[in-house]
């Protein structure tokens, strides 16, 4: 079936630290891929976005990695700040009017 | 450039009654997503309008309907609230609603009792 599945539900790390999140898909035929965060009470944020053209994407101390060979995504936040404490996930979408299908999250927990 | 608006923020319902909320997109943004947010089903797609147009749907019972106006706003309605409506409705809008970015809202919370 079609999923986009996250390997841990909760992640814990040391401000300054680096923390990398994980997310594996089912299906090749994804075009795109985003990662939102969402803090409570909030919507999801974009955060970053990479096609499926492309292997790496950086954005203001975000990275995203996507490899197409065993279809898994990563998103890396580079010294992690309490700031960054909320749930994050990946989303995929496949060229189909408008549909994204998500993972399950990942909390992540920073802390000081 | 205002972001994607939901009201009302907050909705207690009870069972049987029906409920309609709004979603304005961002200025230039034609597509229009929603979705279903629960603690036990996670994120899922309810259904996309484009050009005042339903383009995909998701697996939901036809107690969920949607429209969009001619302005892209678009409404969802849910008819014979259930208590496991109860959730987070999350619009999100985009470009085209194809493979680019979609920008979401801070959510409607409906309880229903």
């Amino acid at each position: 079936g079609e999923s986009v599945g996250l390997h841990l539900p909760t992640l814990s790390v040391q401000e300054g630290d680096n923390s990398i999140i994980n997310c594996a898909y089912s299906n090749s035929a994804s075009d795109y891929f985003i990662w939102y965060k969402q803090e409570s009470g909030k919507g999801p944020q974009f955060i970053i976005d990479i096609r499926s053209n492309m292997d790496k994407r950086q954005g203001q101390r975000v990275t995203v990695l996507l490899n197409k060979t065993v279809k898994h995504l990563s998103l890396q936040i580079a010294a992690t700040q309490p700031g960054d404490s909320a749930v994050y996930f990946c989303a995929e979408i496949r060229n189909q009017g408008g549909k994204l299908i998500f993972g399950q999250g990942t909390e992540l927990s920073v802390k000081p | 450039k205002a972001g994607v608006t939901q009201t009302p923020r907050y909705l207690i319902k009870t069972r049987g009654q029906q409920v309609t909320l709004s979603c304005s997109p961002i200025s230039g943004h034609r597509s229009v997503s929603w979705y279903q947010q629960t603690p036990g089903q996670g994120l899922q797609f309810l259904f996309e309008y484009f050009s005042e147009t339903q383009r995909n749907k998701g697996n939901f019972p036809g107690r969920f309907s949607g429209r969009q106006f001619s302005n892209s706003r678009s409404e969802m309605n849910v008819s014979t609230l259930e208590l496991g409506d109860s959730a987070l409705y999350l619009c999100a809008s985009s470009w085209t609603g194809e493979t680019d970015t979609q920008y979401f809202g801070p959510g409607t919370r409906l309880t229903v009792l």
